[in-house]
């Protein structure tokens, strides 16, 4: 049973560019969040996408947008990138009837130069 | 929004060694999990306890809801058990768990 999965690893990004994070959820689950956590912190919940359609958003701004696909993949679109998006981005996957039992991927992490 | 406290923020033990790790709420708990992250940055689901106890292997957890607080406890400790653990419980209303700032564990051989 394969658990979830993200990618890339790792990535170097400089200022202003843009970046895509992907994510695929654990096998049989519907629902697929994204958090930041940056060094020190627990993660952040930036949004959550649902039958393609985010269902809900955290504290993040426009630049962080998403998608999901019909086989319930994700990603994670960040524009016009600054420093302190440098972070660790993880993606977690659950069944919408059980969102608060949530499985994390092995995450991305994000360095802006 | 619920604000979530973990304590201590760093511990340091000898292999074998027990401890214990809390988590206090602001808000009334539900649906809280315990995860482990590993030094590679991976978050390891430990346990969904809402309320009551729960045991596995090593490492058991109980929820006091009512008074807002949870408990991590390990025992006989590896340094496989070495990481960041977090505590996190949804938003009221929402599916979306608040993380505490977590507990950083080192355990030396």
């Amino acid at each position: 049973d394969a658990g979830v999965t993200q990618s890339p690893t790792h990535l170097i990004k400089t200022r202003g560019q843009q970046v895509t994070l992907r994510c695929s959820p654990k096998s049989g689950h519907d629902t697929v969040s994204w958090y930041q956590q940056a060094l020190g912190q627990g993660p952040q919940f930036i949004f959550q996408y649902y039958e393609e359609e985010e269902r809900q958003r955290g504290n993040f701004p426009d630049r962080f947008s998403g998608h999901q696909f019909p086989n319930y993949s994700s990603e994670l679109n960040v524009n016009a990138l600054l420093l302190g998006d440098s972070a660790l981005y993880l993606c977690a996957s659950s069944l919408l009837t059980s969102s608060y039992e949530q499985y994390f991927g092995p995450g991305t992490r994000l360095t802006v130069t | 929004g619920i604000q979530v406290e973990q304590s201590p923020p760093d511990l340091i033990l000898q292999e074998g060694a027990n401890s214990t790790l809390r988590c206090n709420f602001s808000d009334s708990v539900n649906n809280l999990q315990w995860f482990h992250q590993n030094p590679w940055g991976q978050l390891i689901n430990l346990f969904y306890i809402p309320s009551g106890t729960k045991q596995n292997g090593r490492l058991s957890a109980t929820t006091v809801a009512t008074e807002r607080y949870s408990l991590l406890y390990i025992s006989s400790s590896q340094t496989t058990d070495s990481g960041v653990y977090f505590c996190a419980s949804p938003r009221g209303g929402s599916y979306i768990p608040t993380f505490g700032r977590g507990t950083s564990l080192i355990v030396h051989p």
